[in-house]
């Protein structure tokens, strides 16, 4: 079966660079969530979108944004990079309800060097 | 603000041995409630989920929880567990018909063979 697919699943940046994260949802799947999971740490919810249209909204860092395009996928844009930026970037994708919760992808692991 | 409690962070079980793992949430309204596993290196799968019907839940692996509405948890359980349970478990709240997963600070389960 399809799932979340996610790209890349590496990425090394330095300080002050500038990174984008992609998220392909699972077909017929119209929410994108991204989540970020710090070393050790639960993961924290970033942003939402439906249909193209941000949902909510979580911590997510104001150098932080993304958007979701017509064919649904979603890309996380990062800049001005900082060290504690390091971390597991989870996608999922759902249904608007939620009802089947949650695919997640298998996530970009950002290292900010 | 609703806040998901998982009540051990880590715990380590000797094979066969029975497991219970405890979630509790604070939310006034209607939830969805759910179970993730993940394991080393791998993402987030869910386990099992709880809409509405039957409070005992049964997922795959083995794995139930119990909605007890008026205590607010989730508890999730196996008779016996594998060496192959280790992993950690997170419980995930979600609003009814919103957009954002609550997710508890995950429980690491050791499973010894």
């Amino acid at each position: 079966a399809a799932g979340v697919i996610q790209s890349p699943r590496h990425l090394i940046k330095e300080k002050r660079e500038t990174a984008t994260l992609k998220c392909y949802p699972i077909p017929r799947h119209d929410t994108v969530y991204w989540y970020q999971q710090g070393p050790g740490q639960d993961p924290q919810f970033l942003i939402s979108f439906y249909e193209k249209m941000q949902s909510d909204k979580g911590s997510i860092p104001d150098r932080f944004s993304a958007q979701q395009f017509s064919d649904y996928h979603s890309e996380l844009n990062m800049s001005s990079l900082e060290l504690g930026d390091s971390a597991l970037y989870f996608c999922a994708s759902s249904t608007w309800t939620g009802m089947n919760g949650y695919t997640f992808g298998s996530g970009t692991r950002l290292t900010v060097v | 603000a609703q806040s998901v409690s998982q009540h051990n962070h880590h715990v380590i079980l000797s094979e066969a041995a029975s497991l219970e793992l405890g979630c509790n949430y604070s939310y006034g309204g209607t939830v969805n409630l759910f179970w993730y596993v993940q394991y080393p290196g791998q993402h987030l799968q869910l386990l099992l989920k709880y809409f509405s019907g039957d409070p005992l839940v049964k997922g795959i692996k083995g794995f139930e929880a119990e909605f007890i509405k008026s205590k607010f948890s989730f508890n999730l359980r196996k008779p016996s567990v594998q060496w192959s349970d280790t992993a950690e478990y997170f419980c995930a709240v979600s609003l009814t018909g919103g957009f954002k997963t609550i997710f508890g600070a995950g429980t690491r389960l050791f499973v010894k063979a």
